[in-house]
Formats: C-alpha cells, sequence, structure tokens
C-alpha cells in the first residue's frame, strides 16, 4: 500500500507572495494530476503530468514532476486571492487514482 | 453544458433511514465515480462504472449501493444510515477510466443524525 503526503497541510501568505506546495508518495507512479477546490464546490482539473522530470506552466502555476516519479510539486508564483483553496495531488498507480488529503491555501489581500 | 450535475445539495438523515444521490452528466463520458470527502482524508472512492452496464467497488463501498442507469446517470444509493456515512459526497466523470481525468460535480453534503 503506497503512502501519499501533501505537505504543508495549511499555508497562509500575503498577497504577491510565492509559495509551493509538495506532494510525495511512498512508491513510483504513472502519472499524476493536480486538481483545486474551492469551498462547497467539487475539485477542478489544473494539469496532468505524465514524464518524469516535466514541468508544466499554467499561468503563474508551475507544476514540476519528479525525476524518480515519486514526488510533484506546484509553485505559485505573486499569489493572488483568487488562488484560495485546496490543492489535490493524484497519483495513478496502476488503474487506481490515488488522492492526497490536500494543502489548504489562504491568500490575504 | 452543465457539466456533472448532483442532487440534492444538503440532506439531513436519522440513522437507519435511505436515500439515493442522483448524479448526471451532459458530457458523453463514458466512465463514472462516487467518492467521499472527509476532513484529513481526502477523496475516497466508493464505486464507479467504467461503461454503461458495469460497475465495481472502488475503496469503501461498504453500506452503499450503485446504479448506472444510463450512460448519462449514476445514482448512490444509502441503505441504511450510519452516522460514520456523515460526508460531502462527489460525483465525477472521465471520457474513459484509462484517461483518469475527471470532471466532478458541486457535491452532496450529508449527516447522519
Amino acid at each position: 500500500t503506497q503512502l501519499l503526503e501533501q505537505s504543508p497541510q495549511f499555508l497562509s501568505i500575503q498577497e504577491g507572495e510565492n509559495l509551493t506546495v509538495y506532494c510525495n508518495s511512498s512508491s513510483v507512479f504513472s502519472s499524476l494530476q493536480w486538481y483545486r477546490q474551492e469551498p462547497g464546490e467539487g475539485p477542478v482539473l489544473l494539469v496532468t503530468v505524465v514524464t518524469g522530470g516535466e514541468v508544466k506552466k499554467l499561468k503563474r502555476l508551475t507544476f514540476q514532476f519528479g525525476d524518480a516519479r515519486k514526488d510533484s510539486s506546484l509553485h505559485i508564483t505573486a499569489a493572488q486571492t483568487g488562488d484560495t483553496g485546496l490543492y489535490l495531488c493524484a497519483p495513478r498507480y496502476g488503474n487506481k487514482l490515488v488522492f492526497g488529503a490536500g494543502t489548504i491555501l489562504r491568500v490575504k489581500s | 453544458n452543465a457539466g456533472v450535475t448532483q442532487t440534492p445539495k444538503f440532506q439531513v438523515l436519522k440513522t437507519g433511514q435511505s436515500m439515493t444521490l442522483q448524479c448526471a452528466q451532459d458530457m458523453n463520458h463514458n466512465s463514472m465515480y462516487w467518492y467521499r470527502q472527509d476532513p484529513g482524508m481526502g477523496l475516497r472512492l466508493i464505486y464507479y462504472s467504467a461503461s454503461e452496464g458495469t460497475t465495481d467497488k472502488g475503496e469503501v463501498p461498504n453500506g452503499y449501493n450503485v446504479s448506472r442507469l444510463n450512460k448519462r446517470e449514476f445514482s448512490l444509493r444509502l441503505e441504511s444510515a450510519a452516522p460514520s456515512q456523515t460526508s460531502v459526497y462527489f460525483c465525477a466523470s472521465s471520457e474513459a477510466v484509462q484517461t483518469y481525468e475527471q470532471y466532478f460535480g458541486p457535491g452532496t453534503r450529508l449527516t447522519v443524525t
């Protein structure tokens, strides 16, 4: 059974700051998705990374897939209040998708 | 184009009561899923349907049943609700199980007293 950890659990920052959140697994995974969830709503897919070492950019968000295929990170540049939410990573192990517990991000104005 | 819709949005049940959560998608997706979300535990898969006419158990199926009514609709039934089933329930769909990229509904917040 794989262990999946997202860190930090909670992050509170000022608007304009940079931040990085992490997703670490005890087992290798074949691909990984990142989702963002706002209060009272369902998760929304941000990106899928499939290649070890891959870096994808989505405006101010940069997603990295670790070379060893056991970790991923999400970096946000110049955070905005609209970035507030729960960030979930979801690695794929074989034919199974597993969701992490998430990082709660609060961006204050 | 509504995406994935769920009803009801909120529900309070007494222990032992039954209810059905409804889910529908209009994206012509083949695969549909039911998850529950509890604080600190992420999303856990209850049941999924890879295609119309098939259903399979996920990580936490006990106490639940599902029906894939047609390609659009996938319902989740609690036959005898228990306080441990207090949670937020999400339905999701994807083009195929293999793609794994999922589109979620807005959720149903269920409280069992």
